[in-house]
């Protein structure tokens, strides 16, 4: 059983430039979560994808957007990028939604994004 | 909607001491009560959950935690702490159904000294 991997494991970019972190799901999971862990923070729900379908949003501006594959692997893209962007971005699988029959969702171990 | 509560942001303890970390939630529906643990530069990883049946759980590394209703808090407990215990701990919550996802506190930093 492969777990939830993501790419890149960190990189630094420039204010306003543009970014897209890649996760790879667990095996059998067809539910995508993304956090943003601030430093010093607890993880903060960005959005969901289910079955390729936006499913849910947080309070982040329209310039964080994603996309799932139809092997539900997802990608989240961010434009004209701020110094508060730096943050672990999280990405998390499970098996449907709430986290499945189990509750529970799978962590990556994030892509560090610095913006300077 | 949900919100967690972790009072505590930072708990000192000497090794082989018990901790308890703290953790109450709020909710308007039944919900599904998590503890992750976070190692420096890490992601998150499961400590142990509260799904129903019996309130006290047994989690890995040596980890429980108690489930009380009447008090909407999940604190996690450890009766003797080791070095590789120092780690951020978050609590967490996510409905059993429709469309939500977990909901974190801030995290309590665990700091074990010899």
């Amino acid at each position: 059983e492969t777990g939830v991997t993501q790419s890149p494991t960190h990189l630094i970019k420039t204010r306003g430039q543009q970014v897209t972190l890649r996760c790879s799901s667990q095996s059998g999971h067809n539910t995508v979560s993304w956090y943003q862990q601030a430093l010093g923070q607890g993880p903060q729900f960005i959005f969901q994808y289910y079955r390729e379908e936006e499913n849910g949003r947080g309070n982040f501006p329209p310039r964080f957007s994603g996309l799932q594959f139809p092997n539900y692997s997802s990608e989240l893209n961010v434009n004209a990028l701020e110094l508060d962007d730096s943050a672990l971005y999280l990405c998390a699988s499970s098996d449907g939604l709430a986290g499945g029959s189990t509750g529970e969702l799978f962590f990556g171990e994030g892509s560090r994004l610095t913006v300077l | 909607a949900q919100s967690v509560t972790q009072l505590d942001s930072q708990v000192p303890v000497f090794e082989e001491a018990p901790v308890e970390l703290r953790c109450n939630y709020s909710s308007s529906v039944s919900v599904y009560l998590f503890w992750y643990v976070q190692y420096p530069n890490q992601g998150l990883q499961l400590l142990l959950k509260y799904l129903s049946g019996s309130t006290l759980v047994k989690g890995i590394n040596g980890f429980e935690a108690e489930f009380n209703k009447s008090q909407t808090s999940f604190h996690l407990r450890k009766p003797s702490v080791h070095i590789s215990d120092t780690a951020e701990y978050f609590c967490a919550v996510i409905p059993p159904s429709g469309y939500s996802t977990l909901t974190f506190g801030k995290g309590t930093m665990l700091l074990v000294s010899p």
